[in-house]
């Protein structure tokens, strides 16, 4: 089954410690993305990617960190200088970065920092 | 970029026809109108994406005026299933990264 694939589902960490979010899709797309959902509000993009070795900071990148060594996947970096990071966490990706293109998401990471 | 407003949430009963309109005033002229579905600790899923006059899938249709400053998601005879957050997002320029996931509008649609 193609897809995109997010792990873990749900994630713990203390604070002060940095975490990365997995995100893997092979669906031989070019574009990848990382949006936070915080709840009742809508999704704000932290980092995008529209090729191989190469990404952009969205809106909120600050505290966040992004590598795209390979075309399938794009794993977020939660670090210690993200102030609030507790927040529901969504990768998507898309064949490129048209927006006549659909997005897929995975389904979801929800990263609690205690 | 053009700025979307929804409805913050809407009610529905099984069985009905539900219409969800988007205003964009600002929209230029090479953006198009997306609709994405989200449910709860999913991800969002694509719905319909249209330029103007009407677009109709398995799933929705989607109206759009000639001035384009509107849009309206239809969702015909709807469904428990169907409760979820509904978000119209506008762009073109810039491409997919400039898309804006506003708060959406939650239906919820009741037996």
């Amino acid at each position: 089954d193609g897809g995109i694939t997010q792990s873990p589902k749900y994630l713990f960490r203390k604070e002060g410690q940095n975490v990365t979010l997995s995100c893997e899709q092979n669906l031989n797309h070019d574009a990848m993305y990382w949006y936070r959902q915080d709840p009742g509000q809508g999704l704000r993009l932290i980092y995008y990617s529209q090729i191989v070795n190469d990404f952009q900071k969205g809106d909120i990148a600050e505290g966040y960190s992004v590598s795209r060594e390979k075309k399938e996947s794009f794993p977020l970096t939660v670090t210690s200088a993200q102030k609030n990071p507790t927040a529901f966490y969504l990768c998507a990706s898309s064949i490129d970065s048209r927006v006549t293109t659909e997005a897929f998401f995975g389904q979801g990471t929800r990263l609690t920092v205690v | 970029l053009a700025k979307t407003t929804q409805p913050i949430s809407m009610d529905s009963y099984e069985g009905q026809e539900v219409n969800i309109t988007c205003s964009h005033n600002n929209i230029a002229t090479n953006d198009y109108i997306t609709w994405y579905q989200q449910f709860p600790s999913q991800g969002p899923r694509f719905i319909i994406q249209g330029y103007k006059t009407k677009v109709t899938n398995e799933v929705a249709s989607l109206f759009i005026p000639a001035d384009r400053k509107s849009s309206t998601l239809s969702l015909p005879r709807v469904s428990l299933s169907d409760t979820a957050v509904y978000y119209c997002l506008v762009g073109a320029s810039g491409g997919y990264s400039t898309l804006t996931f506003g708060k959406g509008t939650m239906l919820l649609v009741s037996p």
